[in-house]
């Protein structure tokens, strides 16, 4: 089962920030947090992960929380293109094991 | 990001025979390779763990009979669904790890839609 809790659908205005909640409570130390979309009938695209600073990178922001019980993806300036799927995914940092997706949210970019 | 490529893209084939899906690492060699199953409106599943050199590790529930998975070389694994029946109809991805980064970040191909008449 996977190991994370998200609002199944959001909707942003075209231009904003959006910001995708993840809870992930039970999250152990050598865990990172791993952040997916999948646009329809695609295959998943990596966005971020990280393990506990703050990350970012050209698509978007990670905000992990202090405790790491949960986290925030930002995507600074959403697009109609960023319409899709975003999975958060807990997985240690072996690197072999597998993702485990849960139903993730349903991001909608309203023009 | 490093690229994963599967094909065929889509496959229609009639109820009884088998179908090869491949999935290619392009630039970057992967010891191990994933595939997952997606039906409409729901999230991937994972399917089996495909080891270069090695035998597969299939999830429960799935049938290592049935979904065949060979991975021959550190650029190729490819998924056979033999006797296919209308209830295999469903969206396959494959993804892969760079071994050679040292990141643990998973590349995912485009998919291969399966339609089972």
């Amino acid at each position: 089962d996977a190991k994370t809790t998200q609002p199944p659908s959001m909707d942003c205005a075209e231009g904003r920030a959006a910001n995708l909640p993840c809870n992930h409570s039970t999250i152990s130390g050598n865990e990172y947090v791993y952040w997916y979309r999948q646009i329809h009938s695609q295959g998943p695209q990596y966005i971020i992960h990280g393990l506990k600073n703050n990350e970012t990178n050209e698509m978007a922001s990670l905000i992990i929380t202090e405790d790491r019980k949960s986290s925030t993806l930002i995507l600074p300036h959403a697009t109609l293109r960023d319409t899709a799927v975003y999975y958060c995914i807990v997985r240690s940092g072996s690197g072999n094991t597998p993702l485990v997706f849960g139903k993730g949210t349903r991001l909608s970019v309203i023009a | 990001g490093a690229v994963v490529s599967q094909h065929p893209s889509w496959v229609i084939c009639k109820s009884g025979t088998s179908v090869k899906i491949e999935c290619r690492s392009l630039d970057f060699q992967a010891t191990t390779m994933f595939w997952y199953r997606q039906f409409p409106k729901q999230s991937l599943m994972l399917m089996a763990t495909s080891n270069e050199g090695s035998k597969a590790t299939y999830e429960q529930g799935v049938e290592k009979d049935k979904f065949l998975i060979n991975h021959a070389s550190l650029t190729l694994s490819t998924l056979t669904v033999t006797s296919a029946h209308p209830e295999d109809s469903s969206f396959y991805i494959c993804s892969a790890r760079d071994r050679g980064a040292s990141g643990g970040e998973l590349f995912f191909g485009e998919g291969s839609r399966l339609t089972v008449l």
